[in-house]
């Protein structure tokens, strides 16, 4: 079994949509990062969320650590081609070693 | 901004061939990262360099070879592989692996594409 758990697995969208994907575990996290990986490219962080309950928004982007610090959430508001990726949480422990959900991989049309 | 920069970027092999990945970071960082993307499975963390001293090998087989002669530059050094390990292979470096104030926060090269036949 996997440490981190994504769903969907995959989401097609219009233009203007909103749209959540999930990251559930069964550990507890002190911080969890998301990331959005484009074709061909690498991951980019977009956000670290270290507080149970923490909510950050990144522009029309918003995450949220759940309270007891074991999921999180992402949640686009009017979606844009743009945001097509696939998106990745990850959870690393104290030296930097880095255990990534299988994603979700979003596409959004015109 | 190409901080980290990863050469081939597609890179079809035998497998009897030898062949090394090179991975460049210009970020001025002290750790850096090898990690495997495969279809449909998450990206897992093969190798860790630390100011060049390899701090964690996660049990890779041996056909795959890490260098890291300097904090600026990683090679992966492949030798008779199999066409499982076709994937994509990505590097990434941090100011320090110590998860302090953010100095842990990993820079992604843009991979480098793997077949083997």
């Amino acid at each position: 079994t996997q440490l981190l758990e994504q769903s969907p697995q995959f989401l097609s969208i219009q233009e203007g949509e909103n749209l959540t994907v999930y990251c559930n575990s069964s550990s507890v996290f002190s911080s969890l990062q998301w990331y959005r990986q484009e074709p061909g490219e690498g991951p980019v962080l977009l956000v670290t969320v270290v507080t149970g309950g923490e909510v950050k928004k990144l522009k029309r982007l918003t995450f949220q650590f759940g309270d007891a610090r074991k999921d999180s959430s992402l949640h686009i508001t009017a979606a844009q081609p743009g945001d097509t990726g696939l998106y990745l949480c990850a959870v690393s422990d104290s030296w930097g070693k880095l255990q990534f959900g299988a994603g979700t991989q979003v596409v959004v049309t015109p | 901004e190409t901080g980290v920069t990863q050469t081939p970027r597609h890179l079809v092999m035998g497998m009897t061939n030898k062949k090394s990945l090179k991975c460049e970071q210009h970020l001025g960082h002290n750790a850096m990262y090898w990690y495997k993307q495969s279809a449909k499975k998450p990206l897992e963390l093969m190798f860790v360099y630390n100011f060049k001293e390899q701090t964690e090998n996660n049990s890779v087989p041996s056909r795959f070879s890490p260098e890291c002669p300097n904090s600026s530059h990683l090679f992966l050094h492949l030798h008779t592989l199999q066409p499982e390990d076709s994937a994509l292979y990505l590097c990434a470096s941090s100011q320090d692996i110590a998860r302090v104030e953010g100095a842990d926060t990993q820079y992604f090269g843009p991979g480098t594409r793997l077949t083997v036949l």
